[in-house]
């Protein structure tokens, strides 16, 4: 199972908006509505933030979303907060399996 | 609140086994499907493997690159799950983490145990 696409890093600045992508293919992301996204703070343990596409844990802040088209998912951060500069992973259910993007960290300028 | 607590972790020469526990609380262990994930130093994160409980058959499901060299177990009486690694390859030098797992995401985190496989 190969990992999952995402681009390297992100920023924005404080107040905008910044979206990030994770391209998987018909037998992961595609295939179901089971893609996560994970926040990862520097020497920290990752912390979802987004489960079953678009689905916010309680205590996560509506500045994050999520959504799906096709084999692609998207991370939104609204409102670009200094806190959340951190490394962001996408995962996806891939059929008794789960796989990972590559990660992507966030700088808020 | 849910607690993980992993432990087991250290420098092991390639060959060597380890193996890894994860103490849990505030949930009740027999029901929860339970995962672990790795991440390489500087890396991301891979997902290892999962266990379902006993009460929906206990089978276990591994990433390919560990199938055959790990196996995941869990000790009702003791909460406690498990990660038994074989035949280690400089390639598992990883942070461990262990999960709570549901509807295909990781739920809560344990902060994980450094696994050093090197000569």
């Amino acid at each position: 199972q190969s990992a999952l696409t995402q681009p390297p890093s992100a920023s924005g600045s404080p107040g905008q908006s910044v979206t990030i992508s994770c391209t998987g293919t018909r037998n992961d992301i595609g295939g179901y509505n089971f893609v996560s996204w994970y926040q990862q703070h520097l020497g920290k343990a990752p912390k979802v933030m987004i489960y079953e596409v678009s689905k916010r844990p309680s205590g996560v802040p509506d500045r994050f979303s999520g959504s799906k088209s096709g084999n692609t998912a998207s991370l939104t951060v609204s409102g670009l907060q200094a806190e959340d500069e951190a490394d962001y992973y996408c995962c996806s259910y891939a059929g008794n399996s789960l796989v990972f993007g590559g990660g992507t960290k966030l700088t808020v300028l | 609140e849910v607690h993980l607590v992993e432990s087991g972790g250290g420098l092991v020469k390639p060959g060597g086994s380890l193996r890894l526990s994860c103490e849990t609380s505030g949930f009740t262990f027999n029901k929860a499907w339970m995962t672990w994930v790795r991440q390489a130093p500087g890396k991301g994160l891979e997902w290892v493997g999962r266990l379902r409980p006993k009460t929906e058959g206990g089978a276990t499901d591994y990433a390919a690159p560990v199938k055959g060299r790990f196996i995941i177990s869990g000790d009702d009486s003791k909460n406690t799950l498990y990660l038994q690694m074989n035949n280690l390859k400089t390639e598992d030098t990883a942070r461990y983490y262990c999960t709570t797992y549901n509807s295909g995401y990781c739920i809560d985190w344990g902060q994980g145990t450094l696994v050093t496989v090197s000569s």
